[in-house]
């Protein structure tokens, strides 16, 4: 069945550092890919998407692209700041029916230390 | 507008008690969902309705757990009777009916059932 899978946390890393969270999945047709980050104490929010193969999604400083041939869509930001401290979901969104489903990954802690 | 809005933000009950959650969409989404957040499980969907109708409630653990959306302003998940293992985080999220569409979070309320 369709699946996502994110790289285990948590993930420690100094500020400045580079950052990658993993995030591959299993589907059948042409999902849309999401990225959401949550930070302490609040509900997730969107961080940036990607909707057909060779796509890069942006925001704040990260990126992801949508790699079909690898189904991938890796979280990437050169230059972690304290405040990027959050768990970051990868998710995954398929046709179910005439609706839409959003299939979650675990989720990864980002700890960034100044 | 202020967001999805949930309510309680936190909430302590005995087991046995019924325990009644409420939301607020977004003005003019028609899309609801109500997920429990776990260390143990991370993320998962309960139960989604479109335009006030229960789409896919495959995700609600057991019978003792149902969710109403009477109108498009409102909605609840009730627990009945609660158990220990429910306690978690349990968001409410909204969005647009459609494809790759964002979904936006409430605050969630954290439930701890003794």
């Amino acid at each position: 069945g369709d699946s996502v899978t994110q790289m285990e946390g948590p993930v420690t890393l100094s500020e400045e550092a580079f950052l990658t969270i993993n995030c591959t999945y299993t589907a059948t047709g042409y999902p849309s890919l999401f990225w959401y980050v949550q930070y302490p104490g609040e509900g997730l929010q969107l961080l940036l998407k990607a909707t057909k193969a060779d796509d890069k999604g942006s925001n704040k400083g990260f990126e992801a692209t949508y790699r079909k041939e690898t189904t991938s869509f890796h979280l990437e930001k050169g230059s972690v700041q304290v405040s990027d401290s959050a768990v970051y979901f990868c998710a995954l969104e398929v046709n179910a029916g005439n609706n839409r489903k959003l299939i979650w990954g675990l989720g990864t802690s980002l700890a960034v230390n100044p | 507008d202020a967001g999805v809005i949930q309510s309680p933000r936190h909430e302590v009950t005995e087991m046995g008690q019924e325990v009644t959650l409420r939301c607020k969409p977004i003005s003019g989404h028609n899309s609801l969902f109500w997920y429990r957040q776990t260390m143990m499980r991370g993320l998962e969907l309960l139960i989604y309705f479109n335009n006030n109708v229960p789409i896919d409630d495959s995700g609600m653990p057991e019978d003792r757990f149902s969710a109403k959306m009477p109108n498009a302003s409102f909605s609840t998940l009730k627990i009945q009777p609660s158990e220990p293992r429910d306690s978690a985080v349990y968001f409410c999220a909204s969005s647009l009916k459609g494809w790759r569409t964002e979904a936006f979070f409430g605050q969630g309320t954290r439930l701890t059932v003794v």
